[in-house]
Formats: structure tokens, sequence, C-alpha cells
């Protein structure tokens, strides 16, 4: 069983759709990581939080330390949001990151 | 501003051939570095960290090294490329505060 996993693997939207992607974790963390990953390659942090819930734009991420678990929300999707989402978690020390698998989200017009 | 510059974008290399990619980081000190590979269909697998020059951590055995020549250049080396080393390779640091921030990635490709 891998340490961090995301649900679900892939994710078909239309545009102006609420979407939630999941991410559970095993191990104690310092702190979890909302990455997103463009067709391209290139990685752009998200949020990183520790606990309770951060905002930016149309994103939202929430993290229940007790139960595990963070969720990423995006409001009013836009086909720009189409990317993989990956979860992260830092376990403390040298921060180095143990990744899920992502999410590959498409958002039709 | 702190920014990070990892080159080349893309790279095709034969089997047997050494490889270098390079990855500095701009306007900060001390930070912690990493290099990460994403093999095809996978998610991203941490390879070597630093915490400071010459202070090398492997996570996975393997047929890379890394080195730390100065405080904010992290460089990822090979003396001979396998195919199994073909994927995508990122450089990221964090500093205080546990942020992160990856480089643009490489793309290799061995033949």
């Amino acid at each position: 069983k891998n340490e961090v996993e995301q649900s679900p693997q892939n994710l078909t939207a239309q545009e102006g759709e609420f979407i939630t992607i999941n991410c559970s974790y095993s191990v104690g963390i310092s702190a979890l990581h909302w990455l997103q990953q463009h067709p391209g390659g290139g990685i752009v942090s998200l949020f990183m939080l520790s606990s309770g819930k951060k905002k930016h734009g149309r994103l939202i991420a929430t993290i229940n330390i007790q139960e595990k678990h963070s969720s990423l929300h995006i409001t009013a999707s836009h086909p720009r949001d189409s990317a993989v989402y990956i979860c992260a978690v830092s376990t403390g020390g040298s921060e180095k990151l143990v990744f899920g698998k992502g999410m590959k989200l498409t958002v039709n017009p | 501003s702190q920014t990070i510059h990892q080159w080349p974008a893309t790279l095709v290399q034969p089997v047997g051939s050494p490889l270098s990619l390079e990855c500095t980081v701009e306007g900060t000190s001390n930070p912690n570095l990493y290099w990460y590979r994403q093999a095809a269909g996978r998610g991203l697998q941490l390879l070597f960290y630093s915490v400071g020059i010459g202070q090398i951590s492997s996570e996975v055995p393997q047929n890379l090294s890394a080195s730390r020549p100065q405080d904010r250049q992290f460089i990822l080396s090979s003396k001979k490329l396998l195919l199994s080393d073909s994927g995508f390779y990122l450089c990221a640091w964090s500093g205080t505060g546990g942020g992160y921030t990856f480089g643009s990635g490489t793309r290799l490709t061995v033949v």
C-alpha cells in the first residue's frame, strides 16, 4: 500500500462543475502539499498546509489531521484547470516529499 | 525573489553515455535541495536530497549520483546511462517553513 493515496485517478468534468480531489496518507506528516503538473511536466506548488483550510482564488484545500485526509476543491472549473493534481506529504527533518500518483483532471468546455 | 534554474529541458542520450544535469537556486541561502524522478506512468520518487554543501543522501539504490559543490548548486550525474534511467527529472528546493519550489524539469530519453 502506498503511503499517499489519491482518488480518483482520472476525472473528466464539464466547465463550471465543482470538483473534489481526495488524498489519504498513512504516515505522520509535518505538512501536506497540493501540486499541479501541466502537460509539459512543470510542477507548481498550489498549497502547503498542516491544519485547517486554505483558499486561493477558485481553489480550496482542507486537511483533517486526525483522519489523515485532505481534499482539494476547484469551484467553477475551467478548461485551463486541466492538469495532473498531485498530493504529497513531508515528514519532517529534511522535508523530503512522498508523492501520490496524481489525478489527471480534464475539464471540457 | 527565489528562483530555480534547471537545464537542459530535454535530453536524448545513448545507453552507456554519461549524464550531467544541473540545478541552481537564486535568492536564498542554505536551502534543502532535492532531485526527484518521474518514470513513465508512475509518481514522483525522491532520488537524492542535500541539506548542505557536500552533504548528499540517497533514497534508492541506482545508477545515478549527486553532488552539491556550492550552496546553491545541485548536480545529478551518471557515468553510464541505462535504458531504465529514462524519465522526467525534477530539481526542487525547500527553505525554512517547508515551502517547495520546483524546477522546470528535464525529460531524459535514453536510447
